[in-house]
């Protein structure tokens, strides 16, 4: 059974950093695209950034580029997301997911809240 | 960026009859694989988004067969034929032929 754990959420004050983690298991992490994707409170889903399965290749939506980095580390099955100058419109929560177009498994998700 | 609407963005019915949500594209989503990568998600409350439909009509393993997917081109719909109380929920097309992938507002099912 596919199962994807985010991690890493919290509180944290505009222009500040969170560092997301995402456990993968039950497939084999190292042969698929991996995305993150989220959800503002009460609002619709917005998809965020996607890596390459040996991570040569890195896409982000326009609203995060330079701020955020995906990341991942195949031996140890994990998908990461680097924020930074985290802004109040950041304030989402942000779910892991297998592959990109054809996504077909997501995490509950972890709380990211930008607020002073 | 493809831009993804959705009709109605709130649908009441009534337990047992049938339900249909709209999903337009602003582009056709025709990949040049051959394939069109037109998914639906179903999102319960309190729940992350879960796929019910992919590549168009193709449903997922565990999903019920009321749910149906059809379409082509920048039109696509999802049919309920049989509304259950479990249904209720908010109801996402998302393109994924494009970079980069979009959804839809979103579709809010609930019991009349």
């Amino acid at each position: 059974e596919v199962q994807l754990v985010e991690s890493g959420g919290g509180l944290v004050q505009p222009g500040g950093s969170l560092r997301l983690s995402c456990a993968a298991s039950g497939f084999t992490f190292s042969a698929y695209w991996m995305t993150w994707v989220r959800q503002a409170p009460g609002k619709g889903l917005e998809w965020v950034a996607s890596i390459k399965p040996d991570g040569s290749a890195k896409y982000y939506v326009d609203s995060v580029k330079g701020r955020f980095t995906i990341s991942r580390d195949n031996t140890h099955n994990s998908l990461y997301l680097q924020m930074n100058t985290l802004r109040a419109e950041d304030t989402a929560v942000y779910h892991c997911a297998r592959a990109v177009g054809d996504t077909d498994s997501w995490g509950q998700g972890t709380l990211v809240t930008v607020s002073s | 960026d493809v831009v993804m609407t959705q009709s109605p963005l709130s649908l009441p019915v009534t337990l047992g009859q049938p339900a249909s949500i709209s999903c337009r594209s602003s582009q056709r989503l025709v990949h040049s694989d051959g394939n069109t990568y037109l998914n639906w998600f179903q999102q319960r409350p309190g729940q992350s988004p879960r796929r019910l439909i992919y590549k168009v009509s193709n449903r997922d393993s565990g999903v019920p067969d009321r749910f149906s997917g059809s379409g082509s081109g920048t039109d696509f719909t999802l049919k309920i034929s049989r509304v259950e109380a479990e249904d209720v929920g908010v109801y996402y097309c998302m393109q994924g032929t494009h970079w980069p992938p979009t959804f839809g507002p979103g579709t809010k099912v609930d019991i009349k």
